[in-house]
């Protein structure tokens, strides 16, 4: 069955920089766009980027220039390196696949605070 | 962007009853709409794809309508497993956008 499976969540102080996975399985992964969505703590649901199934990516303005996207198909993993972290980046990070975001990961964890 | 209204934004409801969730986009979107449940600590589930489409596995009692900027998730009889958030997104174009969400609650 699908699965995709985030890590690298961690406590972060701002400025800092952090490497989120998400690791998938179940289905052919090079076939697929990817995306990355967030959460802030009580807060909605926020695209942050997409990477396309040929590796053109596109971002959201708030992470533009700062977060890069990337996969690795023979690893079956897609990836989000964050730079210049500040604490409105401090949310659930899920990854979910397709245009359509039909499947996602369950999340994780990324807190920037000094 | 393309902003997607959603509302109520909670509601209370038995078990039994029937709710009903709007979402409204700023501008047409076509059908490229779907319909999620999230649980606390858990994925999100695409519930509708297509703003009417069943997704495979999910029970009847969902359903979904709507096309252009007016969508509506309906659960026809609220059984005790459905009492989660709900939200929607639209996939027209990017940015994707979500609805701020529902929380249904027990009444």
């Amino acid at each position: 069955q699908v699965q995709l499976v985030e890590s690298g969540g961690d406590l972060v102080k701002p400025g800092g920089s952090l490497r989120l996975s998400c690791a998938v399985s179940g289905f052919t992964f090079s076939d697929y766009y990817m995306n990355w969505i967030r959460q802030a703590p009580g807060k909605g649901l926020e695209w942050v980027s997409y990477i396309s199934t040929s590796g053109y990516t596109n971002s959201a303005d708030s992470v533009k220039g700062r977060f890069t996207t990337s996969r690795d198909n023979a690893k079956n993993s897609l990836y989000l390196q964050m730079d210049s972290l500040t604490v409105e980046d401090t949310a659930v990070y899920y990854c979910a696949r397709g245009g359509s975001s039909d499947y996602w990961g369950q999340g994780t964890l990324v807190t920037v605070s000094s | 962007d393309i902003q997607m209204t959603q509302s109520p934004s909670s509601l209370s409801a038995s078990v039994g009853d029937r709710v009903t969730i709007t979402c409204r986009a700023s501008q047409g979107i076509r059908n490229d709409l779907g319909w999620y449940q999230q649980r606390p600590g858990k994925a999100p589930k695409r519930l509708i794809y297509a703003a009417s489409t069943l997704q495979s596995g999910v029970p009847s009692r969902f359903s979904g309508s709507g096309s252009g900027t007016e969508f509506t998730l309906t659960i026809s009889s609220l059984q005790p497993e459905d009492f989660a958030t709900y939200f929607c997104l639209q996939h027209n174009t990017y940015p994707r956008t979500f609805g701020q969400g529902t929380k249904v609650e027990i009444k």
